[in-house]
């Protein structure tokens, strides 16, 4: 199994700002990956994260708003540019294991005000 | 369209009732399906996958690809199988790592 801290937990913060989201995994893995949670929804994956490429985003999300970095195998960030109150969410990092199930970090609870 | 549904946002049932959380699919291939819970206060869980056939805390679910079902059972409920269950999709083929999960039903188990 694959142990993720990912923080900050929570965070409120201004609309117009920017959050870095950090994910911090114990062992090395090839791709991570990070999803949305909006309110009584389900979890929608954002993008892949490889490391030493640029990450490959899903339909509705682009680089410009949701920039990711992958400078090493157990490590990764997500930034949320210039948020909204619509960008209010859970947003979790996840890792696959060996038999295809994922793990995934506690979550960062974000608010936008 | 590749799609996960959980018709139910929340099921209450007492203590020793049978539990039935369901779960439907929509996926022109093989997928390989998963439940995963989420207790209070702690992180997103893997609870079982359809391929290993197996049963996690009482609980069982059976793959049925006539009727695109996955529905997660438990003969007899434990207050402690409260929690908020997600089932998911994972496309083939081998290599592909997304999922798509359901919206997630809350169950409560009553004393």
């Amino acid at each position: 199994s694959a142990v993720i801290s990912q923080k900050p937990s929570r965070d409120i913060c201004q609309r117009g700002t920017s959050l870095t989201i950090q994910c911090q995994v114990d062992s090395q893995v090839t791709m991570m990956f990070w999803y949305r949670q909006q309110p009584g929804q389900s979890l929608t994956l954002i993008a892949t994260a490889n490391q030493g490429s640029e990450a490959t985003y899903e339909s509705g999300f682009v680089i410009d708003k949701f920039p990711i970095s992958r400078p090493n195998l157990t490590f990764s960030t997500l930034t949320v540019s210039n948020m909204s109150p619509e960008d209010s969410s859970i947003y979790l990092c996840s890792v696959a294991g060996t038999r295809n199930e994922a793990f995934f970090g506690q979550g960062t609870r974000l608010t936008v005000v | 369209a590749q799609r996960v549904t959980q018709p139910e946002k929340l099921l209450s049932v007492f203590k020793g009732a049978p539990v039935e959380l369901k779960c439907n699919y929509s996926y022109s291939g093989s997928p390989e399906l998963f439940w995963y819970v989420q207790y209070s206060r702690q992180r997103l869980q893997l609870l079982l996958r359809h391929i290993s056939r197996e049963s996690i805390k009482g609980f069982t679910a059976d793959l049925n690809k006539g009727e695109t079902s996955f529905h997660l059972k438990k003969p007899f409920a434990q207050e402690e199988d409260s929690a908020m269950y997600y089932c998911a999709l994972r496309p083939g083929p081998s290599g592909t790592y997304k999922y798509i999960f359901g919206t997630g039903t809350r169950l409560k188990v009553l004393a």
